[in-house]
Order: C-alpha cells, then sequence, then structure tokens
C-alpha cells in the first residue's frame, strides 16, 4: 500500500507557464482533495471531490482546475501561474467526505518565479 | 473572527517536559475534533481524534475538549526529541473540515 502518492515533489515554474501536480491514491477512498500550505496561513483548500466525476472548489480556488476521471487519481492544473501560487500543495484522501481521518501525501514544493 | 484560533508558536521544552497545546473556535457546529502532527517536510498525520467534552489519553497523548468554551489542547507527557513537530487542531462540522495554522514545537534533548 503506497496510501497517497504526488509527483513531482519540487518544481520551479516561471510567471504564466502551466502545470499539473500529480495525486494518486491506492486506498479505493472517495474522497479526495488538495490543500496549500503557507506559513502563518495553515491548510488551505483548494478543490476537492467526494467521488469519480464530481469536483467541487473549497476555500481557494481561483487559478486552479482539477477533474476525477478515475477514483484513483486527482490532478490540480496551475492554468497560468503566478508568484502568489508558491506554496506548499498537499493532496489528501479519506473514505468518505465527513469526520474521517484524512490521508495526506508527502507535498509538492511549487515556487513561481 | 477566524474559525479556528491557534498560536502559531514555536515553543520549545526541554526532554520530558510537559507540552500543553491550545486552540480555540468560533463555529458551534463543530462537532469533531481533531490533532495531526506534522513532520518537517512531511505532510500531516493525524495523531488523536475526538467527539465528545472531556479527555482522551492515548500513551503519552492526552487531547481535552471543552465544548461550552469551545477550546481544545493537547497535552504532551514525558516529551522527546521525536516529538519535535507542528501540532495542527483540526474540526469538522456541517461538512466542512478546518485547521488551525499550527503550533512548531521543538524539544530539546
Amino acid at each position: 500500500n503506497a496510501g497517497v502518492t504526488q509527483t513531482p515533489k519540487f518544481q520551479v515554474l516561471k510567471t504564466g507557464q502551466s502545470m499539473t501536480l500529480q495525486c494518486a491514491q491506492d486506498m479505493n477512498h472517495e474522497y479526495m482533495s488538495w490543500y496549500r500550505q503557507d506559513p502563518g496561513m495553515g491548510l488551505r483548500l483548494i478543490h476537492y471531490s467526494v467521488g469519480a466525476g464530481i469536483t467541487d472548489q473549497g476555500e481557494v480556488p481561483n487559478g486552479y482546475n482539477v477533474s476525477r476521471s478515475t477514483t484513483e487519481d486527482f490532478p490540480l492544473r496551475l492554468l497560468s501561474a503566478a508568484p502568489s501560487q508558491t506554496s506548499v500543495y498537499f493532496c489528501a484522501s479519506s473514505v468518505h467526505q465527513g469526520p474521517y481521518e484524512q490521508y495526506f501525501g508527502p507535498g509538492t514544493r511549487l515556487t513561481v518565479t | 473572527q477566524k474559525e479556528v484560533e491557534q498560536d502559531p508558536g514555536p515553543l520549545s521544552v526541554p526532554e520530558g517536559a510537559i507540552v500543553s497545546l491550545n486552540c480555540t473556535y468560533s463555529n458551534s457546529a463543530f462537532q469533531y475534533f481533531m490533532w495531526y502532527r506534522q513532520y518537517s517536510r512531511k505532510g500531516p498525520e493525524l495523531l488523536m481524534y475526538t467527539y465528545s467534552s472531556g479527555n482522551k489519553e492515548d500513551g503519552r497523548f492526552t487531547a481535552q475538549v471543552d465544548k461550552s468554551s469551545k477550546y481544545i489542547s493537547l497535552f504532551i507527557r514525558d516529551s522527546q526529541p521525536s516529538d519535535s513537530a507542528t501540532y495542527l487542531c483540526a474540526w469538522y462540522g456541517n461538512n466542512r473540515l478546518a485547521f488551525g495554522k499550527g503550533n512548531q514545537v521543538v524539544v530539546i534533548p
């Protein structure tokens, strides 16, 4: 069981570039989510999905897109990177939406110059 | 008022001391309370989970919830250098999961 995996671990982008952060889980979890973590701001929810084909916005969705074509994968797309998107991004999954344990991936450190 | 308030620290203590961490919240819809631990450059992992007011113990860790005061605490007894991490409080209610900013703890050998 690999749990939640994320790629890449590190990424440097120039302003205006686009990229996709990959997230996969092998626990057959229905609920998946993306967070960003910034110093002094804590974890903020970007987008989430309650199952394949269903996604919704979180607290800070602007500048990001998601899709969920399979139960296992939940990629996060940055459409046109901005310096304000410099952050550490975490993907998480749980059995369902609700008061269940969130399993987090190792994170992707993104720098936008 | 922010939904979840947590003093980010950092907090430095000598090995063997008791660590005390606190969070306050404003949304009375929150019903489930959690503490996550995050080691440097890693993802958070669930440490403790509780639903009711009162204390819950797990080894050297005790989670305390006071719903009337909207206050939760985490105590670490006999702290070890391996406890050095950031601790995030979290709440769930009304289909929302909210995290505190995290409190960095350093246990000095």
